[in-house]
Order: C-alpha cells, then sequence, then structure tokens
C-alpha cells in the first residue's frame, strides 16, 4: 500500500527558533499534499493545501510566514515552523493524494512538536 | 462553509454489542464521504469510503457505512466490536469529484470497549 513517511516524529525545540517538518510520499508521486494540525482529544484542522511547483493555500487564520511550506518534488514536501512559540505545539499530520487507482489521500504518521 | 458533525463525543461499548457512529455533513454540492480511525498511539488509518453507486459501503475490519443522501448522513456500523477497536473515529468529507480536495474532518468520537 501506499506509505507516508514525516520526519521527525517527534521534535523539541525552544521559543523562538525554527522547526522543518518534512513530508515524504515513499512509493508514489503527489501533486497535492496536505498540511494538518491536531491539538490534543481534538479533530484535524487543515492548515494549508500544498501544490507541487507552486504556492501553497492556506486556510482563513493561519500565517503563511509562519508556517512556510514548500512543495518542491513529487515526493516531499516540508512545513516549517518559524520564530516558534509554546502555542505551537502541537501534532502536525501531513497527508498525500495519490491520483489514479483508489484515488485516495494517504496520511503520515504525525510530528510532535513540543516549543519550551 | 462546509461542515461534519459528530454527535457522539465517547462512545462505551462492551465486547459484542453492536456499533453505530452518525455523522453528519453539511454541503449541498457532490461529496466524497470518509471514515478514519486512528488507534492509540498510531496514525490516521482509512476505514472506508464513498465516491458513487451503491450507498451501503463496506470497509475494513468488519466496518461499513450508508450513505443517505436525504439525510446528509454517513453514519458507521459494526454488527459486533471487539476490544482492538478501540480508537478514534473520524468522519470526513471532500466537496468536489476527487479527493484532491481538501478533506474537512468531524471532531471524532472516541471509542472504548470494555473487555
Amino acid at each position: 500500500g501506499a506509505v507516508v513517511s514525516q520526519h521527525p516524529s517527534w521534535v523539541i525545540c525552544k521559543s523562538g527558533t525554527s522547526v522543518k517538518i518534512e513530508c515524504r510520499s515513499l512509493d508514489f508521486q503527489a501533486t497535492t499534499m496536505f498540511w494538518y494540525r491536531q491539538f490534543p482529544k481534538q479533530s484535524l484542522m487543515l492548515m494549508a493545501t500544498s501544490n507541487e511547483g507552486s504556492k501553497a493555500t492556506y486556510e482563513q487564520g493561519v500565517e503563511k510566514d509562519k508556517f512556510l511550506i514548500n512543495h518542491a518534488s513529487l515526493t516531499l514536501s516540508t512545513l516549517t515552523v518559524t520564530s516558534a512559540h509554546p502555542e505551537d505545539s502541537s501534532f502536525y499530520i501531513c497527508s498525500a493524494h495519490r491520483q489514479g487507482g483508489t484515488d485516495t489521500q494517504y496520511f503520515g504518521p504525525g510530528t510532535r512538536l513540543t516549543v519550551l | 462553509a462546509q461542515s461534519v458533525s459528530q454527535h457522539n463525543h465517547h462512545v462505551i461499548l462492551s465486547e459484542a454489542a453492536s456499533l453505530e457512529l452518525g455523522c453528519n455533513y453539511s454541503y449541498g454540492g457532490t461529496v466524497n464521504l470518509f471514515w478514519y480511525v486512528q488507534y492509540p498511539g498510531q496514525h490516521l488509518q482509512l476505514l472506508l469510503k464513498y465516491f458513487s453507486g451503491d450507498p451501503l459501503v463496506k470497509g475494513i475490519k468488519g466496518f461499513e457505512a450508508e450513505f443517505i443522501k436525504s439525510k446528509f448522513s454517513f453514519n458507521l456500523r459494526k454488527p459486533s466490536v471487539q476490544w482492538s477497536d478501540t480508537a478514534e473515529y473520524f468522519c470526513a468529507v471532500t466537496p468536489g469529484y476527487s479527493s484532491a480536495s481538501k478533506i474537512i474532518f468531524g471532531s471524532g468520537t472516541r471509542l472504548s470497549i470494555r473487555p
């Protein structure tokens, strides 16, 4: 089956630093990837849609200058949390859309970010 | 705006009991509907999906869901639950004809199964 990986699986950083999270589709090409945020005991909230070779589309209320998204290839999208603050601590999950066949989105395992 | 409502926040059942989790969505056009499961400490997995055709959809692990267009509902069912079904269940929808659209998730239902 289709596999999506995320790296790192967890990260702890100091307030004010930047953190980069990678999302990779391991065995298929993904022209579209999505980034979600999940707070404890809550649902996933879409942050942005990442399209290969073009600018990401951000959901209302998500700061594009704070959450930088780069989708440089058909198998890799990155989310950079810039100048992280404790309120940015959350679980970040990506998904990748696999075209053709089952036409399904596949989710990564998530990255736990803790900002001290 | 599109939205997905899951009526039950937390459901507690005994093993072998029947399960039905409610899901309603608000969107007037064509939709694709999904149920995802998140086991403790694991990532989201697709249980089943509806794109078109037979409104009764069968998924993995004995789960099924029925799309009732007139009620804007997509309830998840399982005739006999097991302890291993303990997890968080999310109903989701993508407006449009392709799952490349953004997924809108419901708030989730936590299912606890008593052995």
